[in-house]
């Protein structure tokens, strides 16, 4: 088995600033990803990265950056936070570079003052 | 458009009555996966489906490709199972899956 954590688990910002979130998985894992989730909605894909050094654009990237410093670890920033940026963030890992079945860490949950 | 749409978006049901989620794709899904995403917001995983069923004690979960749906039902509802539901389709040729918007699940003692 694996695990995946997040950091941290709640962010406080204030509007305009940049503001970065870790992602680590211990499963070895090819593909990470990134996801967003407002209340009472669906996830939403932002960034995924499918090896060390990748990244891909979701339906969400604008707005934010993301890095693959390793195969073990993603990060996304919010590059300027936004009033309506009160959501959760979910990262996400699957074994293979072409999908497959995606396993979740418990989330940052967001507020922007 | 949705191109992955659940139904019911929500539901109640007594303990120790059973039910039935769906998904329907407008794409052409070739995987699909079903979390639970409980109170705390966890997501956990239920199944992970090529076109088949898969079963898992009191849950038991189809994909039927050709026709673009997949079910998941629940037997013998216990008060834990409350939560949100959630489909997601895995399309050929993308490294990506695309999210339902869920179904709120409430058991009710």
């Amino acid at each position: 088995g694996g695990i995946i954590t997040q950091t941290p688990k709640f962010l406080i910002g204030q509007e305009g600033q940049k503001l970065t979130l870790k992602c680590q998985q211990n499963f070895n894992h090819d593909t990470m990803y990134w996801y967003r989730q407002d209340s009472g909605k669906g996830l939403r894909l932002i960034y995924y990265s499918i090896t060390e050094n990748d990244l891909q654009k979701g339906d969400l990237s604008e707005g934010y950056d993301a890095s693959r410093e390793k195969k073990s670890s993603f990060s996304l920033t919010v590059t300027s936070a936004q009033k309506n940026e009160m959501a959760v963030f979910l990262c996400a890992s699957s074994i293979r570079d072409w999908g497959g079945e995606q396993y979740f860490g418990p989330g940052t949950r967001l507020t922007v003052l | 458009g949705d191109k992955v749409k659940q139904s019911p978006s929500a539901l109640s049901l007594q303990e120790g009555t059973n039910s039935a989620l769906r998904c329907n794709f407008s794409i052409a899904a070739t995987t699909v996966q079903w979390f639970l995403q409980n109170p705390r917001g966890s997501l956990i995983n239920l199944f992970y489906l090529v076109p088949g069923t898969k079963e898992n004690g009191r849950l038991k979960s189809a994909f039927d490709s050709k026709e673009s749906y997949s079910t998941l039902h629940i037997r013998d509802a216990q008060l834990e199972d409350s939560g949100t539901y959630f489909c997601a389709a895995e399309a050929p040729n993308t490294n990506k899956v695309v999210f339902g918007t869920g179904t709120r699940l409430q058991v009710l003692p």
